[in-house]
């Protein structure tokens, strides 16, 4: 089992382009939640993907979008890049009939925003 | 807002020493609080979680409390080891979807 995977591991843009991560989540589990961490900070919650629709939605404006196939794997998009979205980007898979139990984190894509 | 408070300043200890680190939760009930390990550059790695019915879960060297009085968990490590530097990152879940709101975490360095 390959765990959580993620792609690309680092990524360069430019303010105003447009960004995609991808994510496959571990065999068996059927949620992908995706989460921006800053520098020093703790990973933030930007939305959760359950049967290829978003169920939940952190404090992040509509530039983040995201999408979930049907094969569980989730992708995370990101328009009209700021400074600020610099940052790295987590991918989480879980089981909804794991309500509570752990979450499996992928190794994350590190994004600059130059 | 709800909201998550661990030791801002990094926690150094002597090997063989029992490490504990706090977290501390406002404005909400968590049913569930997990904590996590993260090493530089890669993503969380899942150590312990504690339901709001238990009042302490151990797991070889590591015991977590969860106090719902006093909106406190306590992550203690004891006999630590240089191999356990690490940030710690606490996680209060509330019922319903795996949404985790995280702590700013604490970087905990053991020193030989």
């Amino acid at each position: 089992d390959a765990g959580v995977t993620q792609s690309p591991t680092h990524l360069i843009k430019t303010r105003g382009q447009q960004v995609t991560l991808r994510c496959s989540p571990k065999s068996g589990h059927d949620t992908v939640s995706w989460y921006q961490q800053a520098l020093g900070q703790g990973p933030q919650f930007i939305f959760q993907y359950y049967e290829e629709e978003e169920r939940q939605r952190g404090n992040f404006p509509d530039r983040f979008s995201g999408h979930q196939f049907p094969n569980y794997s989730s992708e995370l998009n990101v328009n009209a890049l700021l400074l600020g979205d610099s940052a790295l980007y987590l991918c989480a898979s879980s089981s909804l009939a794991d309500l509570g139990d752990e979450q499996f984190f992928g190794p994350g894509t590190r994004l600059t925003v130059l | 807002s709800q909201k998550i408070e661990q030791n801002s300043e990094a926690l150094n200890i002597q090997e063989g020493k029992t490490a504990t680190l706090t977290c501390n939760y406002t404005n909400y009930s968590p049913a569930y609080l997990q904590w996590y390990r993260q090493d530089p550059g890669r993503g969380p790695v899942f150590l312990l979680l504690i339901r709001e019915n238990e009042k302490e879960k151990r797991k070889e060297r590591l015991k977590v409390t969860f106090d719902t009085t006093l909106k406190q968990s306590l992550f203690h490590i004891t006999a630590s080891q240089p191999a356990d530097s690490a940030t710690y990152l606490c996680a209060p879940l509330s019922g319903g979807y795996n949404k985790l709101i995280f702590g700013a975490g604490t970087r905990l360095a053991v020193h030989p």
